[in-house]
């Protein structure tokens, strides 16, 4: 089975500046997806970020990037030069043949 | 490209009453899921359908929740009889097999 966990349950981040999301995760299988997903309170689950685990480098878009380490399954997300419009719950989320597990998720708030 | 369509958006009863949900799919999805999430959680898998049959249903309380997809479409999601427990934002999502999901706005429950 998998599990996905995300240890802050809150964070803060001044606008323009950059802030890091941590997400662990356990999973048996070789062959899966890591994704980031973004909620904001229109409840609409949106994709941020995709990393195909077979692949060593690190998926970006545009001001998100992600830092996967493979060996420590461990899967941040990076969210440069931080806008309002970024504030939301952020979930991590593991996915292998048909099967995805989120973790808990990560309030993000911007301060102006 | 049409996103997922969930209605209704909210929904109060009692509890022991009983409700539906509805979603409609991105045309060609082939796999559909619902979705619990409770407030303050991630979202938690209740069902997933392929084309019209169920592939995983193994965290769905069968006791009280029902789910169909006719003509491997349009799906519903009903609870009979409803508990106080059952208050969650219920978020339907589709994917192409192997692909990432796309996922609806929700449906907000309140059970009181």
């Amino acid at each position: 089975a998998q599990t996905v966990t995300q240890s802050q349950p809150e964070m803060s981040v001044q606008e323009a500046e950059t802030v890091t999301l941590s997400c662990t995760y356990d999973t048996s299988e070789s062959d899966y997806y890591l994704f980031w997903y973004k909620q904001p309170p229109s409840r609409q689950m949106i994709l941020v970020i995709r990393q195909e685990a077979y692949k060593q480098q690190n998926a970006t878009e545009n001001r998100f990037s992600v830092n996967f380490q493979k060996a420590a399954k461990s899967f941040s997300l990076k969210i440069s030069d931080s806008q309002l419009g970024d504030a939301a719950m952020y979930f991590c989320a593991s996915y292998n043949n048909n099967d995805m597990r989120f973790g808990a998720g990560t309030r993000l708030t911007v301060k102006p | 490209e049409a996103g997922v369509a969930q209605s209704p958006r909210y929904k109060i009863i009692e509890k022991r009453q009983s409700v539906a949900f509805w979603c409609n799919p991105i045309s060609g999805h082939a796999t559909l899921y619902w979705y619990q999430q409770i407030l303050g959680q991630g979202p938690k898998l209740l069902i997933q359908f392929q084309n019209n049959g169920v592939v995983d249903d193994s965290q769905l309380p069968k006791d009280r929740f029902s789910a169909e997809r006719l003509k491997g479409v349009d799906s519903t999601l009903k609870i009979q009889p409803a508990k106080l427990e059952d208050s969650a934002v219920y978020l339907c999502a589709s994917s192409l097999v192997g692909d990432g999901y796309t996922f609806g706005s929700g449906t907000r429950l309140t059970v009181v």
